[in-house]
């Protein structure tokens, strides 16, 4: 079975543009969420998405935004983008609905000039 | 706020030696616990997860964590590590009551193996 998949794996934009970032998830999988990963923050969670309902978001301005589709794919998009935002942006798929085990994508290195 | 401590930022060891990382949460309620490991070049993936029962859990390659429940802690353990052990692990909390699949992590342990 394929994992998750995440395009693009590398991102150079500069500041104001905007960039989306699309995860496939594992098949059947219908749970997915993105994480914002940075050497000084960590990983740190932004949205979960459940049969097309956004059901958690953490605590990034309104700039991140996503969406899931109904087979399950999401997008996240990024608007005015700041130097700030270079980060390595994972999404993770989970089977069910509540405290899934997550199965994580090689996620988008997205950079910020 | 809910938060995810790792004590251990860096941690060098020789081959064969043992290896613990601690790992604590702040959170009163039902949580489920999960240790990823990050190899170099690679993606997160899952070493092992606790949800309930029994709260020694073993894992992939020979990993094994131990949930105290009252030390609000589930620490990584491996008797003997490996040069291919070096990795960035994280642990991870889930901590809503499972009503959700959002996860807090820790900020990581980078465990460098010395052949």
């Amino acid at each position: 079975k394929a994992g998750v998949t995440q395009t693009p794996r590398y991102l150079i934009k500069t500041r104001g543009q905007q960039v989306t970032l699309s995860c496939s998830p594992i098949s059947g999988h219908r749970s997915v969420s993105w994480y914002q990963q940075t050497p000084g923050q960590g990983l740190q969670f932004l949205f979960e998405y459940f049969s097309e309902t956004q059901r958690n978001k953490g605590n990034f301005p309104g700039r991140f935004s996503g969406r899931q589709f109904s087979n399950s794919r999401s997008e996240m998009n990024v608007s005015t983008l700041e130097l700030g935002d270079s980060a390595l942006y994972l999404c993770a798929s989970s089977l069910g609905a509540k405290a899934d085990t997550q199965y994580f994508g090689p996620g988008t290195r997205l950079t910020v000039l | 706020a809910q938060s995810v401590s790792q004590h251990n930022h860096h941690v060098i060891l020789s081959e064969a030696a043992s290896l613990e990382l601690g790992c604590n949460y702040s959170y009163g309620g039902t949580v489920n616990l999960f240790w990823y490991v990050q190899y170099p070049g690679q993606h997160l993936q899952l070493l092992l997860k606790y949800f309930s029962g029994d709260p020694l859990v073993k894992g992939i390659k020979g990993f094994e964590a131990e949930f105290i429940k009252s030390k609000f802690s589930f620490n990584l353990r491996k008797p003997s590590v490996q040069w291919s052990d070096t990795a960035e692990y994280f642990c991870a909390v889930n901590a809503n009551g499972g009503a959700t699949n959002k996860l807090i992590f820790g900020t990581g342990t980078l465990l460098a193996v010395q052949p």
